[in-house]
């Protein structure tokens, strides 16, 4: 079985340029987590959709939103880039909303370089 | 791979000695906790969990502590091996939260053979 898929694995973007990155779920996971990293830091979270509804959203700005289709695969778009952005971001799909945190599986991410 | 963490706090054992990892977590309403292991250019991998009624959790080759009363959480790995080199977090969860995270800052572990 395919595990989280996320495209591209990496890109280059320039300062105020926008970029989207793409999750496909584990097949049957209705949950979608979006995470940034910053290298020599752990994950932070982004978002948590479920069910194509926005459960729970971490403490960034207003130019990071994202969005779950109905086939559960999700988008997280960033606008108006700054450097700081330039991390990992990574995807985790669930079956769950909550509870069972040790089912929640990470994709390899994508790595985001702002120039 | 891309280094995960450039800066972090490292542990260097030796091949067949056990490991001890620590993390301390702030938040007095997290009640289930998880510990992470991250390969360069990988994303996080589950190893082993533990909520918060429980103050030991054994896995293969692992086991987690839990002290709620200092708010300490701890990683052993028994017979470590050069696999087991890679950044390690610990993961916090609070009821209610679904599935949000809060991660530690990372140990990196290096065994040498």
């Amino acid at each position: 079985d395919a595990g989280v898929t996320q495209s591209p694995t990496h890109l280059i973007k320039t300062r105020g340029q926008q970029v989207t990155l793409r999750c496909s779920p584990i097949s049957g996971h209705k949950s979608v987590s979006w995470y940034q990293q910053v290298l020599g830091q752990g994950p932070q979270f982004i978002f948590q959709y479920y069910e194509k509804e926005e459960r729970g959203r971490g403490n960034f700005p207003d130019r990071f939103s994202a969005r779950q289709f109905p086939n559960y695969s999700s988008e997280l778009n960033v606008n108006a880039l700054l450097l700081g952005d330039s991390a990992l971001y990574l995807c985790a799909s669930s079956p769950f909303l909550a509870g069972g945190v040790g089912e929640l599986f990470f994709g390899e991410g994508s790595r985001l370089t702002v120039l | 791979g891309e280094s995960v963490g450039l800066h972090l706090p490292t542990l260097s054992v030796q091949e067949g000695d056990n490991s001890i990892i620590n993390c301390a977590y702030s938040n007095s309403a997290s009640d289930y906790f998880i510990w992470y292991k991250q390969e360069s250019g990988k994303g996080p991998q589950f190893i082993i969990d533990i909520r918060s009624n429980m103050d030991k959790r054994q896995g293969q080759r692992v086991t987690v502590l839990l002290n709620k009363t200092v708010k300490h959480l701890s990683l052993q790995i028994a017979a470590t091996q050069p696999g087991d080199s890679a950044v390690y977090f610990c993961a916090e969860n609070e009821k209610g939260a679904g599935n949000m995270l809060t991660f530690g800052g990372g140990t990196r572990l290096m065994v040498k053979p």
